[in-house]
């Protein structure tokens, strides 16, 4: 199984809600990326969990909350999110570390994102 | 911080002509790899480049890591209506950075 899926596959929510995206994969991969990308702009890492342990957070905000509850699993969750929030955003995962906290970036695999508007 | 550009931003060719796009670094790499993403989907990983001037080729398409690992270059001969997208570059040094892709149209 070489696939990364991502639920919900989209996700309208007003600015006072909570709501969490999920990801999951089953390749074995150590190493898992959110990324947001705006229409017709690159992928913008966000957070790097490696062996379930966060290793790079973007200067996120905190409105923005990562959570990794085992090696197959990734959530984003949500709240008080802004209009300028809404994006496609994006799982990934990949193997190959080249120590236990910072993964090796070899090949990643992209689950079909979540597209989010904030009303 | 480190910026990884791409050009062209756009291209259109006629099905049948040759495509490349080129990618800058603004600092050094220790590999670059090159991802393609069709409209209204998800970034599909085509290959990563490690060694200063590397050349791999996928069938039409020739990968090439520039000999001081900060430019990278993708050329695709003989375009088809199939190879529609954007296509992104995205380096290493301590981290991933996409760089601003390229997005190709290929007219029948």
């Amino acid at each position: 199984d070489t696939e990364v899926t991502q639920t919900p596959k989209h996700l309208v929510m007003g600015m006072t809600n909570k709501k969490s995206l999920k990801c999951e994969q089953h390749m074995g991969h150590r190493a898992m990326y959110w990324y947001k990308q705006k229409a017709k702009k690159p992928p913008e890492l966000m957070f790097v969990y490696s062996y379930e342990k966060l290793s790079i957070n973007e200067s996120v905000p905190s409105r923005f909350s990562p959570e990794c509850p085992n090696s197959s699993l990734l959530n984003l969750h949500l709240h008080a999110l802004q209009p300028e929030d809404s994006a496609l955003y994006l799982c990934a995962s990949s193997q190959g570390l080249r120590g236990r906290t910072i993964p090796s970036y070899n090949e990643q695999f992209f689950g079909p994102g979540t597209r989010l508007t904030v009303l | 911080g480190q910026q990884v550009m791409q050009i062209p931003q756009y291209q259109h060719v006629q099905e049948g002509e040759d495509f490349t796009t080129y990618c800058n670094s603004s600092t050094t790499l220790s590999n670059i790899q090159w991802y393609k993403q069709r409209p209204g989907g998800h970034p599909v990983f085509l290959i990563q480049l490690v060694k200063s001037g590397e050349v791999k080729k996928q069938k039409r398409l020739t990968f090439q890591f520039g000999e001081a690992k900060k430019n990278s270059s993708l050329h695709i001969t003989a375009t088809q209506t199939t190879d529609v997208g954007t296509y992104f570059c995205a380096g290493d040094p301590d981290k991933l950075i996409f760089g601003t892709g390229t997005r190709l149209q290929v007219f029948p």
